[in-house]
């Protein structure tokens, strides 16, 4: 069925350094695709998405770019700051008849130390 | 313009009662879907209605239930509660033509005793 597997955590990374979270997935067709990232008792927040092949999302520093050939969505950021700390949610989009569901990975815990 | 708002924020109950959670989306938002987040399964689908419908069902057992009124607003149930059931519950809603993007709520926080 449709899945997505994210890199294990937890991530400890200094203020500054170079941020990369992988996440691949497995479906039947074209979904879309998303980053969503929680803070200590929130909800979900979109940060980016991307819906075809190629394209990039942006939002705040962070990136990722849709690579249909190797299933994959990874997320990064160049400079990491201690309020980037939070648990980061790859997700894939699926359509059926009009209906939506997000299918999540396991969530990637980020605490990054000043 | 509001985000999704979901009341109550934190519940507390006992094994065997029902529970009834209520989400409210953003204005001109037609759809909502429901998320039970724990941390042994994860973030795992429930329901999605549209237009007062049930669109899509996760693989939730029969005392999961769910309802949207004419409004958007949505409301879902759990009766005969376990302990399993203890979990965040994250409401999303998203509008017609701006594809999948689903937005969250804070979630209601249940803790089932």
């Amino acid at each position: 069925g449709d899945s997505v597997t994210q890199m294990e955590g937890p991530v400890t990374l200094s203020e500054e350094a170079f941020l990369t979270i992988n996440c691949t997935y497995t479906a039947t067709g074209y979904p879309s695709l998303f980053w969503y990232v929680q803070y200590p008792g929130e909800g979900l927040q979109l940060l980016l998405k991307a819906t075809k092949a190629d394209d990039k999302g942006s939002n705040k520093g962070f990136e990722a770019t849709y690579r249909k050939e190797t299933t994959s969505f990874h997320l990064e950021k160049g400079s990491v700051q201690v309020s980037d700390s939070a648990v980061y949610f790859c997700a894939l989009s699926l359509r059926g008849q009009g209906a939506q569901k997000l299918v999540f990975g396991q969530g990637t815990r980020l605490t990054i130390n000043p | 313009k509001a985000g999704v708002t979901q009341t109550p924020r934190y519940l507390i109950k006992t094994r065997g009662q029902q529970v009834t959670l209520s989400c409210s989306p953003i204005s001109g938002h037609r759809s909502v879907s429901w998320y039970q987040q724990t941390p042994g399964q994860g973030l795992q689908f429930l329901f999605e209605y549209f237009s007062e419908t049930q669109r899509n069902k996760g693989n939730f057992p029969g005392r999961f239930s769910g309802r949207q009124f004419s409004n958007s607003r949505s409301e879902m149930n759990v009766s005969t509660l376990e302990l399993g059931d203890s979990a965040l519950y994250l409401c999303a809603s998203s509008y017609p033509g701006q594809g999948e993007t689903q937005y969250f709520g804070p979630g209601t926080r249940l803790l089932v005793l």
